[in-house]
């Protein structure tokens, strides 16, 4: 069964520089979620997308913005990186609000 | 916001017993997950799980909506289940998931 695909597995980027995370959600799931987990933390919720819509935002920093297309494969820009920003990058789609989640594999972004 | 709280936060078990973790939540949801990170980082969907109880193999899960809280348990464990298991809920009126902090879970040869 197909499932979620991000893109990069890992990316290194040195500070104040730019990078942008790709997830192509599992098809016919019109839902799609961001979330960042530092290390030994729990994953912390950035924004969702319903439909190509924004549906709501977590503790997303203004530097990261992010959008969903029409093929519904949304993208995660980060902008001015920061050493903090170095965490695992978790896109999850579901099909219908409120039903069990589907996680990708995670992007590893290492920021120096 | 809502407040999700995971206990044990870490557990120690050798091969072949049984434990039960628990999840509080603090307000109405819309649904609640339960997922495994195993070592790799890889989270895996467990049991999606508003009310109720489901088992699939040796795990299972029971969430009491009205008295908030739900419960995941774990028999005769093995060593690859080691990892975190996280309950995240979404709670009512928002297109967000919230996870606790997790419970780490060793399991010993």
């Amino acid at each position: 069964a197909a499932g979620v695909i991000q893109s990069p597995r890992h990316l290194i980027k040195e500070k104040r520089e730019t990078a942008t995370l790709k997830c192509y959600p599992i098809p016919r799931h019109d839902t799609v979620y961001w979330y960042q987990q530092g290390p030994g933390q729990d994953p912390q919720f950035l924004i969702s997308f319903y439909e190509k819509m924004q549906s709501d935002k977590g503790s997303i920093p203004d530097r990261f913005s992010a959008q969903q297309f029409s093929d519904y494969h949304s993208e995660l820009n980060m902008s001015s990186l920061e050493l903090g920003d170095s965490a695992l990058y978790f896109c999850a789609s579901s099909r219908t609000r409120g039903r069990g989640y589907t996680f990708g594999s995670g992007t590893r972004l290492t920021v120096v | 916001g809502i407040q999700v709280e995971q206990s044990p936060p870490d557990l120690i078990l050798q091969e072949g017993a049984n434990s039960t973790l628990r999840c509080n939540f603090s307000d109405s949801v819309n649904n609640l997950q339960w997922f495994h990170q195993n070592p790799w980082g890889q989270l895996i969907n467990l049991f999606y799980i508003p009310s109720g109880t489901k088992q699939n193999g040796r795990l299972s899960a029971t969430t009491v909506a009205t008295e908030r809280y739900s419960l995941l348990y774990i028999s005769s464990s093995q060593t690859t289940d080691s990892g975190v298991y996280f309950c995240a809920v979404e709670s009512t009126g928002g297109f967000k998931t919230i996870f606790g902090a997790g419970t780490r879970l060793f399991v010993k040869a």
